[in-house]
């Protein structure tokens, strides 16, 4: 079954404006990943945050983590339509176990 | 980061043939995995490509299906047998680069007929 699971499942925003999508999942973790995926291609690793981490920055993203409420959220400001892409959180990874990925979002960024 | 290329990036196919995915990494790494993603979903792990051993099978994937070969630590293949249209997917590897960061490879966009 799937660790993370994510709304919205689809987001349809003007440029400029901020996203953010929230991931929840079920078990206790060490990390939590968000990877970009553009036009059915291939992964983009976004960012890392592990388990005693509560918020992280990188450019525009800004991922939050609340382990007590088993739930992420991504939040990407200022965005652009080059931003146009399906967002998935996974968890685990780490030392080669399995990633176990979210459903994932689509974020449509109309210019 | 790790850079990894796969081959093809694309194909179309014919029901009952069977197709090979290369992934190439341009630098060694200790593990090596095959995700599926079929259309509209999200990502699966099919299997761990050990080097020097038989690959790691998630449940609901066997060996026969989706024989892998991992001959070294930078290289690793993965083949789609006798393929059905269910089979029609994105095939993607990734690596595990430190401890905790899968990178990966740009997927395979596979079409059975």
């Amino acid at each position: 079954s799937q660790q993370g699971e994510e709304d919205p499942q689809a987001l349809s925003i003007q440029e400029g404006e901020n996203a953010t999508m929230n991931c929840s999942y079920k078990t206790s973790i060490n990390n939590l990943q968000w990877y970009r995926q553009n036009s059915g291609r291939g992964l983009v690793h976004l960012i890392l945050i592990r388990s005693n981490e509560r918020e992280k920055h990188s450019g525009r993203l800004r991922v939050t983590l609340d382990t007590s409420k088993k739930s992420s959220s991504l939040l990407i400001t200022a965005s652009r339509a080059a931003d146009t892409a399906s967002y998935f959180c996974a968890t685990g990874g780490e030392y080669g176990n399995k990633l176990v990925f979210g459903a994932g979002t689509i974020l449509r960024v109309k210019s | 980061s790790a850079v990894i290329s796969q081959k093809p990036s694309r194909d179309i196919c014919q029901r009952g043939t069977s197709l090979t995915i290369q992934c190439q990494v341009d630098s060694q790494v200790t593990m090596m995995f095959w995700y599926r993603q079929q259309p509209g979903q999200s990502l699966t792990l099919i299997a761990t490509a050990n080097q020097g051993s038989e690959a790691t099978y998630e449940s609901g994937f066997v060996i026969d299906k989706f024989p892998i070969s991992r001959p070294n630590l930078t290289f690793s293949t993965l083949t789609v047998s006798n393929m059905s249209p269910e089979d029609s997917s994105i095939y993607l590897c990734s690596v595990l680069a430190g401890v905790e960061t899968q990178y990966f490879g740009p997927g395979t966009r596979l079409l059975v007929l």
